[in-house]
């Protein structure tokens, strides 16, 4: 069963900030970030396994809430580079396959 | 940075024709993918592999096959292409360990016209 990603797509101003979310219906082992630029292939942004742990990178982090199986991503202070598609991959269960669920991807666009 | 390289960047073909991408990866990784992606939409996994000689289907159902004869190599074929098979196709590989974190190649526009 495909995450689900909320909100669609956000716009902000440069400083700003915002959060975006990945619920699955389904247990999950681990949830990926990827950021998309236009014509580009996903970037890796960060991954959390199971038992609710939190990571960041710079000005973006995220959570793991493993009894809701959500996951959601933080952007900090946003600038004008991250811009883009924002997918969270998902493996379920508790296999090491690698196989990735994709969201439908949030699309976010930071204004000067 | 990761080291994997998609062939061609872009392909516009006729229908019936039988084509070929091309996915290499110079870091050794075992497990290789393949996504569709149409414009604007999300990535869905179309077929995956362990390691050499171990190959399956995603969860998106898909006409092309898949070989790894080569670790470092997972090309995917269409045999008659269609208009269907207008796509984004990503080829990625992934770290060996716990984390499976995947790379992706730059994908393969393909038209079929």
């Amino acid at each position: 069963q495909q995450p689900v990603q909320s909100p669609q797509a956000v716009i902000l101003r440069e400083g700003e900030d915002a959060v975006i979310n990945c619920s699955s219906s389904k247990a999950l082992y681990s949830v990926h970030w990827y950021r998309q630029k236009h014509g580009e292939a996903p970037v890796f942004l960060m991954i959390l396994l199971k038992g609710g742990e939190q990571k960041g990178h710079e000005k973006i982090s995220a959570s793991f809430n493993e009894k809701k199986q959500q996951s959601s991503l933080y952007l900090t202070a946003s600038q004008l580079s991250y811009s883009g598609t924002y997918f969270c991959g998902t493996e379920r269960g508790s296999s090491n396959t690698g196989k990735l669920i994709f969201g439908q991807g949030t699309t976010l666009q930071v204004k000067p | 940075e990761a080291d994997i390289y998609q062939t061609p960047r872009y392909l516009v073909i006729g229908t019936g024709k039988k084509i070929t991408l091309e996915c290499s990866q110079t870091m050794g990784h075992d497990k290789m993918y393949w996504y569709q992606q149409d414009p604007g939409m999300e990535l869905h996994l179309i077929h995956y592999s362990y390691g050499v000689n171990s190959t399956e289907k995603g969860d998106l159902s898909s006409e092309s096959t898949v070989s790894r004869i080569r670790t470092e190599h997972f090309p995917l074929t269409l045999e008659s292409a269609r208009p269907s098979h207008t796509s984004q196709y990503l080829c990625a590989s992934s770290l060996p360990g716990v984390k499976n974190i995947q790379y992706f190649g730059a994908g393969t526009r393909l038209s079929v016209l």
